[in-house]
């Protein structure tokens, strides 16, 4: 079993509609949740930190979180054309000694049809 | 800017030889990440400094791979005798360390390419 797990995607959604991405993890212990999103060619960039169960707002981006489900989700609302990217979830810490560094899925290709 | 950098940008070596790239953490920002990233795949951690000491190591690091981060401000990581399997992207992250809770910040990235 990955220790991170996503759909490869590609997911496609129409302008202006809600785009939900999803990640497992397998590590219980796993305490720091992370979306980045890559453009094709680029780096990795930040776009959401979660912690605590629950939902994290921040702009047209919502994060879920559910450990007791081993779950964490993205929800981009109103998606555009400039949304479409790959999106990585990543995870740090746990039981089996993840430390201190990121644990990538393989991420979800996102995109987002005019 | 004072974003994480990286240098080279792209770097075409023949199999066999020795490359080197170099990243420059945020200032300030005490722990510094090196990953590898193919096609198709997330990153893959490769290892870590906490200031000048290097704290973890993957076993995806073969003996080929050093790093080093003297003074604990940028760092290098080396690759001996390069083979067509280290054909990558390595990416260079910077985090103020706050554990579980830290956030870590990209470089660009180096692009190998190895013929």
């Amino acid at each position: 079993q990955k220790e991170v797990e996503q759909n490869s995607g590609p997911l496609s959604v129409p302008e202006g509609a809600i785009a939900s991405l999803n990640c497992t993890y397998s590590d219980r212990g796993s305490q720091s949740f992370f979306w980045y999103r890559q453009y094709s060619g680029k780096s990795p960039e930040l776009i959401m930190s979660i912690y605590s169960n629950g939902d994290k707002e921040d702009g047209r981006f919502t994060a879920q979180l559910n450990k007791a489900s081993q779950y964490v989700s993205l929800l981009i609302r109103d998606s555009q054309p400039s949304d479409s990217a790959t999106y990585l979830c990543a995870v740090i810490g746990g039981f089996t000694g993840g430390g201190n560094k990121l644990t990538f899925g393989t991420g979800t290709q996102l995109k987002v049809e005019l | 800017d004072t974003g994480v950098s990286q240098d080279p940008r792209h770097k075409i070596t023949k199999r066999g030889q020795n490359v080197t790239f170099r990243c420059d953490p945020i200032s300030e920002h005490n722990r510094l990440y090196w990953y590898r990233q193919t096609l198709g795949q997330g990153p893959e951690f490769l290892t870590y400094f906490q200031n000048e000491a290097q704290l973890e190591k993957s076993r995806l690091l073969s003996d080929r791979f050093s790093a080093e981060r003297p003074k604990g401000s940028f760092s290098t990581l080396e690759i001996q005798r390069t083979e067509q399997g280290d054909s990558a992207m390595y990416l260079c992250a910077s985090s103020l360390g706050q554990w579980a809770k830290e956030t870590q910040y990209f470089g660009p990235g180096t692009r190998l390419l190895v013929l």
